[in-house]
Formats: structure tokens, sequence, C-alpha cells
């Protein structure tokens, strides 16, 4: 079946760069799109952006250009989303999920990682 | 970017209870809206697609209908597995923007 399996929480310091990793298995990786979200207490759910499978191509909510970057391993089927510059309001769990703009929808998600960032 | 106006916020409803939720965009999004259902500490779980698919799996007591801006979804006789949080999906319109959510609870 389709799993999106997302690496651990990470605790870091202000200032500093994480970067989370999104393994996909159960389907042909490239045929789908992966999306990235944000999900805080205060904030809800934020749409980061997506990145496409196959040719590496992004899009990026504009709130969240310079602070994340999209890339891909389609030899690994991986995803992974760098957060710099980190502050404390980028505290948050991260989400990635299967897409495929602009129509269809994020129809499985990975389980989530949790990235605290404080002194 | 599209504003997504979700309401309540809360919702107590009793076992065999039907609950709507509703959705009013900021601007026409062409059926371009889903529901997700969010269990603590769960990743949300897709429900409904274009306002209305019920994705394969998914219990019939789901339902989703509206058109231009006003959008809803409604859970018919409200079982305990029910008892979670539900966001509305905007992705007619880039970048997608969700509702802030409805949490359902047990009167």
């Amino acid at each position: 079946q389709v799993q999106l399996q997302q690496s651990g929480a990470e605790l870091a310091k202000p200032g500093s760069s994480v970067k989370i990793s999104c393994k996909a298995s159960g389907y042909t990786f490239t045929s789908y799109y992966i999306s990235w979200i944000k999900q805080t207490t205060g904030q809800g759910l934020e749409y980061i952006g997506y990145i496409n499978t196959g040719s590496g191509g992004t899009n990026y909510n504009e709130k969240f250009k310079g602070k994340a970057t999209l890339t891909v391993d389609k030899s690994s089927s991986t995803a992974f989303m760098q957060l710099s510059s980190l502050t404390p309001d980028d505290s948050a769990v991260y989400y990635c999920a299967r897409d495929l703009p602009p129509y269809d929808v994020m129809d499985a998600w990975g389980q989530g990682a949790s990235v605290t960032v404080s002194s | 970017d599209i504003q997504m106006t979700q309401s309540p916020p809360s919702l107590s409803a009793s076992l065999g209870d039907k609950v709507t939720i509703t959705c009013q965009t900021s601007q026409n999004i062409n059926k371009y809206i889903a529901w997700y259902q969010q269990k603590p500490g769960k990743a949300p779980r897709l429900l409904i697609g274009f306002t209305s698919r019920l994705v394969s799996g998914i219990p019939s007591r789901f339902s989703g209908s509206g058109s231009g801006r006003d959008y809803s979804f409604s859970i018919s006789n409200v079982e305990s597995e029910d008892i979670a949080s539900y966001y509305c999906l905007q992705y007619d319109n880039s970048p997608n923007t969700f509702g802030a959510g409805t949490k359902l609870e047990l009167k």
C-alpha cells in the first residue's frame, strides 16, 4: 500500500538548519508530486509547496520562499525538505503528502516530523 | 491567497446525530475542495475530494456538497470513531489553503 515514511523528530538551535526526509513506497514515485505542509497549534495547517519528483521542479508558497528548500532523490524514492535560518516560529509538525497538482488532491500523508527550535 | 472560513470551530454531538461543517471561500474555487479527518498525534486522512467524491474505503455516512464559494461536509449517524478534527482544503488556486478546523466532540 502507499506509504510515506518521514524522518524523526528534530531539536535544533535558532539560526541552524534541519533536513527532513520522506521516503515513498507502494507506488511509482515519479508519477506523483510530493507536497509539504506545516502544522502548528496557532496557525493550523499551512501549505509550503511541492516538488515534481520527476523533473525536480518546485513551486513554493510565497510565505515559505527562502525558508524551505525542496529536493528529491529519485534513486531512493525520497523527498527532502530543508528548513534554514530556524527561529522558534519554525517549531511545528511537518508533513509530506503525495500530490498531483493542479487538479488532484493530497491523498496520502506521512506520519509527520516534529521540529523544535530552542536554544 | 484564498481565505477559508470554516465553521463551527467546535461541535458537540451525540452518537447517531447528524453534524454539518461549512467552509466559505473568499472566491469561487470551482468545487476543488477536499475534507480531511485528523485524530490527535496522527496525520490528516483524506475523506472527500472534489466537493463530494468519497475516497475508497470511507464510510458512506460521510458526504460533501456545495459550489462556488459555499461548501459543506456532513456526518450522518456519528460514531465514536468519528471523534476527531476536520479540515477543509481548497486546491483550485495556488497556494492550497486550509480551513482552521472543526473539533468534533461527544456530548
